[in-house]
């Protein structure tokens, strides 16, 4: 049963424009979200994250949107850089529950072209 | 580099067989957690040790079991193993859950 679901294996954006990835969920008692960034033969690694008490949250040229009536997050990159290139993972955990244990998707793979 | 290291990089091994991949955590996280990602498909949380003990479980088979060693190294056996279970296997580690840091993981083939 996938809980957290990443719609769009692949994003293709030009350098210096903006990059949306999406992100659905459907346990409504998720309420922390993250986001990794993976690079090839490499772990991931932690980009940003949000608690559900929140709608918004920034880091730089990193934005995550939360929409709990739509069970669904997304990820803005402004502007998306070559080094951005990367598959992409959203996770969610439900914190009052076995914190730490975040269910992830599937991956978005995006390329930023020059 | 995140500081965790996991050990073998790549394990080809056949059916049947049984394998122990190892993670040592970053300098001062009490908290492992190991994570299996196969072919297209995102992370699965497999378990979580904190501090030598089991703290969460996910959908770990019964042919999988782990442990966390007083020195917080943890190891990952698998055994009677399947072709389904080639995969990337990754380990990570933190002080608060809400930011894990992963080795580069273990890439497994059964053959």
């Amino acid at each position: 049963d996938q809980q957290v679901k990443q719609n769009s294996p692949s994003l293709s954006v030009q350098e210096g424009r903006i990059s949306i990835l999406n992100c659905d969920y459907t346990n409504s008692m998720f309420d922390y979200f993250l986001w990794y960034k993976k690079y090839p033969a490499e772990g991931p690694t932690f980009l940003i994250s949000i608690s559900s008490i929140k709608d918004k949250n920034e880091d730089g040229r990193f934005t995550v949107f939360l929409n709990k009536s739509a069970k669904h997050l997304s990820l803005h990159i402004v502007p998306s850089q070559p080094g951005d290139s990367a598959v992409y993972f959203c996770a969610a955990s439900v914190t009052t529950d076995s914190w730490g244990k975040f269910q992830f998707g599937a991956g978005t793979q995006v390329v930023v072209t020059p | 580099d995140s500081g965790v290291t996991q050990t073998p990089k790549h394990l080809i091994t056949a059916t049947g067989q049984r394998v122990t991949l190892r993670c040592s955590p970053r300098s001062g996280d009490l908290s492992v957690y190991w994570y299996q990602q196969s072919l297209d498909q995102g992370l699965q949380f497999l378990i979580q040790y904190y501090n030598g003990e089991e703290r969460a479980k996910g959908n770990i088979l019964e042919r999988f079991s782990a442990q966390q060693f007083p020195d917080l190294h943890s190891e990952l056996n698998l055994s009677s193993l399947e072709l389904g279970d080639s995969a990337l296997y990754f380990c990570a580690s933190s002080v608060f859950p809400n930011e894990q840091f992963f080795g580069p993981g273990t890439r497994l083939t059964v053959l």
